[in-house]
Order: C-alpha cells, then sequence, then structure tokens
C-alpha cells in the first residue's frame, strides 16, 4: 500500500515568511510524527499526535512551531515568521498503534530552505 | 528523560569486513530499540529492531544485541557490501514516554570497495 507522504518535497522561502508542510500517514495508522534534520545531523524530535491531540509537544523550539492534525489522517506543521535556522529536512513518520513499541515509517520529508 | 548516545560517529570498514555501532541509554525504562538506515537523501528506514525481552536477534548479514544491565545495544553488520554505506541511527522509545522516540545522533558507515 502506499507509504507516508510529504508535500511539498522542496520549499524555499524568504526569511520572515510562512511555511506550511504537510504530512499524509499511512492509512489506519493512528500516531503520527514530526522530526527536524539539519543537514548531517541526526533526528530531532518536534512534536508527536495520537489520533488528532498532541500529547508531546515538548520539542517543538518556539512558538513560531505549531502543528495540527485532521482526526487520523492528514497533519500540517507551520512554522511562522521562518528565520535561517530553521533551513533543514523536516520529516514526518507514522506508525499504526499507541506505545513505544511500534515500527515508525517514515516519509521522504520536505526540504525547507530559508533565505 | 531519556539519552541515546551513539559511537562511531563516522566508520570506515573495508569491503567484506564487519562493521560494529554502539548505543547506549539511559533509562531503565525503554525497552524497544529499533535501528534505522538512511542513505544520502532517502527517508530513514527500519532495518532490524529488538525488545526487552529479547538479547540478540538476527536477520542475515545484520544482527542486533541488547544488554539490558549496562544499558546498551549495538548493530553488527558482518560481510560488508558497498550498498551497505549510509547513515545508521540507533532510537530508544518506551511507554512511558508515550509515543517519544529518543534518537542516537547516527552514525555514518562507508564501505570501501
Amino acid at each position: 500500500g502506499a507509504g507516508v507522504s510529504q508535500s511539498p518535497s522542496n520549499k524555499v522561502t524568504e526569511k520572515g515568511k510562512d511555511v506550511e508542510l504537510r504530512c499524509d500517514p499511512i492509512s489506519g495508522h493512528t500516531a503520527l510524527y514530526w522530526y527536524r534534520q539539519r543537514l548531517g545531523q541526526g533526528l530531532e524530535f518536534l512534536i508527536y499526535f495520537q489520533g488528532n491531540s498532541a500529547p508531546d509537544k515538548s520539542g517543538l523550539p518556539s512558538d513560531r512551531f505549531s502543528a495540527e492534525r485532521t482526526g487520523e489522517s492528514v497533519s500540517t506543521l507551520t512554522i511562522q515568521r521562518t528565520q535561517q535556522e530553521d533551513s533543514a529536512v523536516y520529516l514526518c513518520a507514522s506508525s499504526l498503534v499507541s506505545g513505544g513499541e511500534n515500527t515508525q515509517y517514515f516519509g521522504p520529508g520536505t526540504r525547507l530552505t530559508v533565505l | 528523560g531519556e539519552n541515546v548516545e551513539q559511537h562511531p560517529s563516522t566508520l570506515s570498514v573495508q569491503e567484506g569486513d564487519s562493521a560494529v555501532i554502539k548505543c547506549t541509554y539511559s533509562d531503565s525504562a525503554s525497552n524497544y530499540f529499533p535501528w534505522y538506515k538512511q542513505e544520502l537523501g532517502k527517508r530513514p528506514q527500519l532495518i532490524i529492531d529488538i525488545r526487552s525481552n529479547v538479547g540478540e536477534k538476527k536477520d542475515q548479514r545484520i544482527a542486533v544485541t541488547l544488554n539490558k544491565t549496562a544499558k546498551h545495544f549495538s548493530l553488527h553488520i558482518t560481510e560488508t557490501q558497498p550498498e551497505d554505506s549510509a547513515v545508521y541511527f540507533c532510537a530508544a522509545a518506551a511507554r512511558a514516554y508515550g509515543n517519544q522516540f529518543y534518537f542516537g545522533t547516527g552514525t555514518s558507515l562507508t564501505v570501501i570497495p
């Protein structure tokens, strides 16, 4: 079946502009995660959703970052007033059920470049 | 919270040799330890995982070992091939932390033909 998809694949924006990144999880997956990966770095946890609620927002770097999810479907990550340090690949992943034992399947990522 | 450390950060081996990547974790509540492979410009993909009720798991040329007492787990790749070249990430997760996975900082493996 279809895997996790993300759009856009690439986004170039000017400093100060808002951007919206989209993630479509695997159908039936109740948990959804957002990560940030700077060039040559590891995976930085941002937020996860169980259904459409977000029990853990601890990874969001600042109040410029927000995310929402509609039901157990698409999620959007919004970055307001983008800064150059926001440049990174934003990865989304989904897993079947709640709990730390379930495999996360990653999307291809959105490469964000803030000029 | 959990803290996962991964070593080495870079690793070069000759084709056919073995490669070992080690991770340590801090919280005994962690009970699930996946390993992901990320090729250049691609998404991370799960290659093997282990749960805390077993000490070793093997899948062809890849194996993972877990030492719960010492709180460390390792990835072993035998008979390495050039296509094994990638960045490898370990992670730890536990129900105590909801759904949060704690990732290591990654190991860049280069297999020299």
